[in-house]
């Protein structure tokens, strides 16, 4: 079973807008992390972020993360037709330290 | 290699035969993971990998469902008597360190297997 949910499911925007997307999780985590997914390929690691992290950056991504909540987001600035993608957050599940749970997932479309 | 290789890419196999998927991870890798994920959702996990050890297989669906990494190295997933419910792709992932999910894991492109 999945952990959490991404929100929303699907997002289209036009190149050089800003797109958010977020992830709620069920359980208590040690660090959370966001990864993409291209069409038909692997997952690549975008951020980790750890449970005593607020927010963080890389390039143009923002995370935040909201322990209390249960819920991190993601916010690409200045989006391109090359982030167009499947976005995903993955939480280690606190205890249940051997896996990544994944979230169902959003599916991002940048037009260019 | 420089990253994580996993083969075939795609896999076309009859109800009922075996498969076997191969996962070469990043050298010195310590963790290997294998995931299983549907059309239009997110990867579940299936079984984990310190080394040679596998510590942690309570993702496999069922018993017709096997791993192993003999070596500490290259692992293979291998489920017999395939069923229909088995289409996926399965991703195989490695991370540097033994302490399971507390680094970024890299992914390979994943086998896509169709069962027919």
């Amino acid at each position: 079973s999945q952990q959490g949910e991404e929100d929303p499911q699907a997002l289209s925007i036009q190149e050089g807008e800003n797109a958010t997307m977020n992830c709620s999780y069920k359980t208590s985590i040690n660090n959370l992390q966001w990864y993409r997914q291209n069409s038909g390929r692997g997952l690549v690691h975008l951020i980790l972020i750890r449970s005593n992290e607020r927010e963080k950056h890389s390039g143009r991504l923002r995370v935040t993360l909201d322990t209390s909540k249960k819920s991190s987001s993601l916010l690409i600035t200045a989006s391109r037709a090359a982030d167009t993608a499947s976005y995903f957050c993955a939480t280690d599940g606190f205890s249940r330290t051997y896996k990544y749970i994944f979230g169902t997932g959003t599916r991002l479309k940048v037009l260019a | 290699g420089a990253g994580v290789s996993q083969s075939p890419r795609y896999k076309v196999a009859k109800r009922g035969q075996d498969v076997a998927l191969r996962c070469d991870p990043i050298s010195g890798h310590v963790s290997l993971f294998w995931y299983q994920q549907a059309l239009g959702q997110g990867p579940e996990f299936l079984t984990y990998f310190q080394n040679e050890a596998q510590l942690d297989k309570s993702g496999l669906p069922s018993d017709r469902f096997f791993a192993e990494r003999p070596e500490g190295s290259v692992s293979t997933l291998k489920i017999q008597r395939t069923q229909q419910e088995d289409s996926a792709v399965y991703l195989c992932a490695s991370s540097p360190t033994g302490g399971g999910v507390d680094t970024e894991a890299f992914f390979g492109q994943g086998t896509r297997l169709t069962v027919v």
